[in-house]
């Protein structure tokens, strides 16, 4: 079991280009999150999916796009990178709701992307 | 709403020495409680949780938290802090009210263990 795997792991972009990082788990679980992590704020979730087929979004969504491609894979867009958008970006996953022990989230190594 | 509040971004003790982290929180609705570890240029990896049940809770390496719905509190603790504790800590709320799930971590507590 790899768990949850994030690619790329480091990225620069300049203001206005875009990207999309990708994220992929092989635990066959149900929901997916991007949280972004930045100094003395904690993580910060961006946009979750509950289920396949299923996104929404979390405290801090503008200027993100996410997609549930299938159960195991789930993306996120930049379409026109800011700097205040340089930060680490951490996929995680969780069994969901469907049991007392499937809301433990696991975390994937990050992504740590810088806007110039 | 819900938040979670840690008080102390930067915590130190003494090796041998008793750990503290603070962490309030706030709900409306019955909450699930964690705590997470994050070691440098690493994704965080959970340490306990609370969910339903005993409210004293334990975790690996030697940390527990206890659930206080009085105080609403989930302060962790270890009886001797060791070097390889040296990380920063997350605690985390998380609810499910209406179909949506809804996480909230805190800004974390960075521990810093003397020799």
């Amino acid at each position: 079991n790899a768990g949850v795997t994030q690619t790329p792991k480091f990225q620069v972009l300049k203001t206005g280009q875009s990207m999309t990082l990708q994220c992929a788990q092989d635990m066959n679980h149900n929901s997916m999150y991007w949280y972004r992590q930045d100094p003395g704020m904690g993580l910060r979730l961006i946009y979750y999916s509950a289920s396949e087929g299923t996104t929404d979004k979390g405290e801090v969504p503008n200027g993100y796009n996410v997609s549930r491609l299938n159960k195991r894979e789930f993306s996120l867009r930049l379409e026109s990178a800011a700097p205040s958008q340089t930060s680490v970006y951490f996929c995680a996953s969780s069994g969901g709701w469907a049991g007392v022990n499937e809301e433990t989230q696991y975390f994937g190594p990050g992504t740590r992307l810088l806007v110039l | 709403a819900q938040s979670v509040t840690q008080l102390g971004s930067h915590v130190s003790v003494s090796e041998g020495a008793l750990v503290l982290l603070r962490c309030n929180y706030s709900s409306s609705v019955p909450p699930y409680l964690f705590w997470y570890v994050q070691y440098p240029n690493q994704g965080l990896q959970l340490l306990l949780k609370y969910t339903t049940g005993a409210t004293l809770v334990k975790g690996i390496n030697g940390f527990e938290a206890e659930f206080k719905k009085s105080e609403t509190s989930f302060h962790l603790t270890k009886p001797s802090a060791h070097m390889s504790d040296a990380a920063e800590y997350f605690c985390a709320i998380e609810t499910y009210s209406g179909g949506y799930q809804k996480v909230t971590f805190g800004t974390g507590t960075k521990l810093q263990v003397i020799p």
